[in-house]
């Protein structure tokens, strides 16, 4: 079955510098990508998904970019904030019909003032 | 339009007994999945019901049960808990545009279950 793997487990950066989190997933027919943000006590946010037929996407200070042929995708949040501080997951979709994700591990990212 | 609400908040049950738990997801929204968070094995699968149908399913065993209502409110019901079984369970409603497109999951606040 798919397995996602996320890297590093705990993140640590000062404010204003970028952040980057990699995943990697196995099933390669996996075709969608959400990461979710988790605040301490709080219900996990979607932040940014992308699609299989997409190579990069971008919101503002958060990017993801996707390598089909490797089988990884990475967040990148630039210029962070001590708002950013959080648990970050990825995901990767296990079944063409309906909703059905593996989850990775998650980030601790804190940004520190 | 009011979010993903889960009841109730928090929960103490101990083991042997049985639970359920209830979530009503965003106005429109037909698809309600299930997920475990625990420290240790993070956030897992648990099921996802669709118009009143399992659609998919997780690698739990058969004492974590769902079922979905014809307003797409949705209940989880775990049978002999287990002390393993004390986790946060989020439930996640999506719009459904086509049954082979994946969907942005908006989650509930989650009940947290301690089993003693």
């Amino acid at each position: 079955g798919e397995n996602v793997e996320q890297h590093p487990s705990t993140l640590s950066v000062q404010e204003g510098d970028s952040a980057v989190i990699k995943c990697t997933y196995s099933d390669s027919a996996s075709n969608y990508f959400p990461w979710y943000k988790q605040e301490l006590g709080k219900r996990p946010q979607l932040i940014i998904d992308i699609r299989s037929n997409v190579g990069e996407k971008k919101d503002q200070r958060i990017a993801v970019t996707l390598n089909k042929t490797a089988k990884h995708f990475s967040l990148h949040i630039t210029e962070t904030q001590p708002e950013d501080s959080a648990v970050y997951f990825c995901a990767a979709s296990i079944s063409n019909y309906g909703q059905n994700f593996v989850f990775g591990p998650g980030t601790r990212l804190s940004v520190l003032p | 339009k009011a979010g993903v609400t889960q009841t109730p908040r928090y929960l103490i049950k101990t083991r042997g007994q049985q639970v359920t738990l209830s979530c009503s997801p965003i106005s429109g929204h037909r698809s309600v999945s299930w997920y475990q968070q625990t420290p240790g094995q993070g956030l897992q699968f648990l099921f996802e019901y669709f118009s009143e149908t399992q659609r998919n399913k997780g690698n739990f065993p058969g004492r974590f049960s769902g079922r979905q209502f014809s307003n797409s409110r949705s209940e989880m019901n775990v049978s002999t808990l287990e002390l393993g079984d004390s986790a946060l369970y989020l439930c996640a409603s999506s719009l459904v545009r086509g049954t082979n497109y994946q969907e942005t999951q908006y989650f509930g606040p989650g009940t947290r279950l301690l089993v003693l």
